[in-house]
């Protein structure tokens, strides 16, 4: 069974504030990704890496920063948060396999930022 | 410009009937279409998915019917359950990019 963590689960900060949200994968996937997900618009992708040291830029980057470490590990960073960034946030790892990308999810992060 | 789109945003079914949900696209490239069911405070998981080689993909009472010349799909749930009830999300991707674009979702409820 594919396994995604995320942490924090729940988070509260403040406006012009620095948020970490931390996503950590033991399946030795290639590909990691950051959705976010809000009423009415369904998941939206933020960031996503290929693979150590890789980030690319998904539909809706402006405003968040993303961190690849290592394999197992994929970061989102938001360095001045908004009130428009109070969201469910979504972390899931993924290898292709010809034209099959099956993505396997974390639980989510509940962020609300005040 | 969105990419996927899908209907009913929600729909109630009582237990024992069909339910049908909708799914369409706009990008001719997409060649893979899975759908992943959500459940309240949890994260998506995947249901079921279809190439675009194919016209129909079963799997117990789940069934994807596809239309490539339309750009649609569906997603049957045969013999609906009170368990059934969840969002259900379409999402597309190409093989070149490997990237999921989904739908805003379906919600789903089966009364008993």
């Amino acid at each position: 069974e594919a396994a995604v963590t995320q942490s924090p689960r729940n988070k509260v900060a403040v406006t012009g504030g620095k948020v970490t949200l931390s996503c950590n994968q033991t399946n030795n996937h290639n590909n990691m990704y950051w959705y976010r997900q809000d009423t009415g618009h369904g998941l939206r992708l933020i960031h996503y890496s290929y693979g150590a040291g890789s980030t690319e830029k998904g539909d809706i980057p402006d405003g968040y920063k993303a961190s690849r470490p290592s394999q197992e590990n994929f970061s989102l960073i938001l360095e001045l948060a908004t009130p428009s960034q109070t969201s469910v946030y979504f972390c899931a790892s993924g290898t292709p396999t010809g034209s099959q990308n099956t993505l396997y999810f974390g639980a989510g992060t509940r962020l609300s930022v005040l | 410009q969105q990419q996927v789109r899908q209907s009913p945003q929600s729909l109630t079914v009582w237990e024992g009937e069909t339910a049908i949900l909708n799914c369409s696209y706009e990008d001719s490239t997409f060649n893979y279409f899975p759908w992943y069911q959500q459940f309240p405070g949890e994260g998506p998981a995947l249901l079921i998915s279809i190439s675009s080689v194919s016209d129909k993909k079963e799997d117990g009472r789940f069934t994807i019917f596809f239309n490539k010349r339309e750009k649609k799909l569906s997603l049957h749930i045969t013999d609906s359950q009170p368990g059934d009830s969840a969002t259900y999300f379409c999402a597309a991707s190409n093989t070149n990019t490997g990237k999921l674009t989904f739908g805003d979702g379906t919600v789903l409820t089966v009364k008993p």
